[in-house]
């Protein structure tokens, strides 16, 4: 199975509400990130989370990173129409080199 | 500002054909990737370059070659297009940390549709 596993695969929610986005995976990381995709584009890089970090903020996302669960989560608070995309996370192996291993992603759909 | 363009945001071809989808930075970046997108696998790894001339197989090279002559490009080449090489392919690319990787930088994908 996928190294990234993100968790809804798809959510809907109110504009002005807040939204959580799970990444589990399985092996030993160095760092793992988010990215947004809006539809039929390029991915965007958010935000990166080294192993060795607990929480990041940037702006209205907040990203924790639980390595011995081997799971991250991904919250956007106050969310805008603007944020309907849908958001990957990737993981940098140890072992992988320079390569990142995506998840299959989370729609997010916010509702006006 | 970073950038990073495909040549091609839709393409379609016949089975058979000789495919060339090209990818350009203008950040001066070493490492460059080609990931194929599809519903319900997310982004897979085809092939990715560490330096000019230089390729290493990703996580699906077959049926894919690529050719790095130069630093800014990155060509995947569909050698006899199938059809179950209907996807998006997404070109990014990276600086070399001497490590882990950190952020990648995409290009906005090539839609290619093999009937």
């Amino acid at each position: 199975s996928q190294q990234g596993e993100e968790d809804p695969q798809a959510l809907s929610i109110q504009e002005g509400e807040n939204a959580t986005m799970n990444c589990s995976y399985k092996t030993s990381i160095n760092n793992l990130q988010w990215y947004r995709q809006n539809s039929g584009r390029g991915l965007v890089h958010l935000i990166l989370i080294r192993s060795n970090e607990r929480e990041k903020h940037s702006g209205r996302l907040r990203v924790t990173l639980d390595t011995s669960k081997k799971s991250s989560s991904l919250l956007i608070t106050a969310s805008r129409a603007a944020d309907t995309a849908s958001y990957f996370c990737a993981t940098a192996l140890i072992q992988g080199a320079q390569k990142l291993v995506f998840g299959q992603g989370t729609r997010l759909t916010i509702n006006p | 500002d970073v950038k990073v363009t495909q040549s091609s945001r839709y393409l379609v071809k016949r089975t058979g054909e000789k495919v060339f989808l090209e990818c350009v930075q203008d950040m001066d970046h070493e490492n460059m990737f080609w990931y194929r997108q599809d519903p319900g696998l997310g982004l897979r790894l085809i092939y990715f370059s560490y330096d000019v001339k230089m390729k290493e197989k990703g996580d699906i090279p077959e049926g894919y070659s690529v050719s790095r002559e130069k630093k800014e490009r990155f060509s995947l080449i569909l050698e006899s297009a199938s059809t179950n090489q209907t996807s998006m392919y997404l070109c990014a690319s990276s600086l070399p940390t001497g490590g882990f990787p950190y952020e990648q930088y995409f290009g906005p994908g090539t839609r290619l549709t093999v009937t």
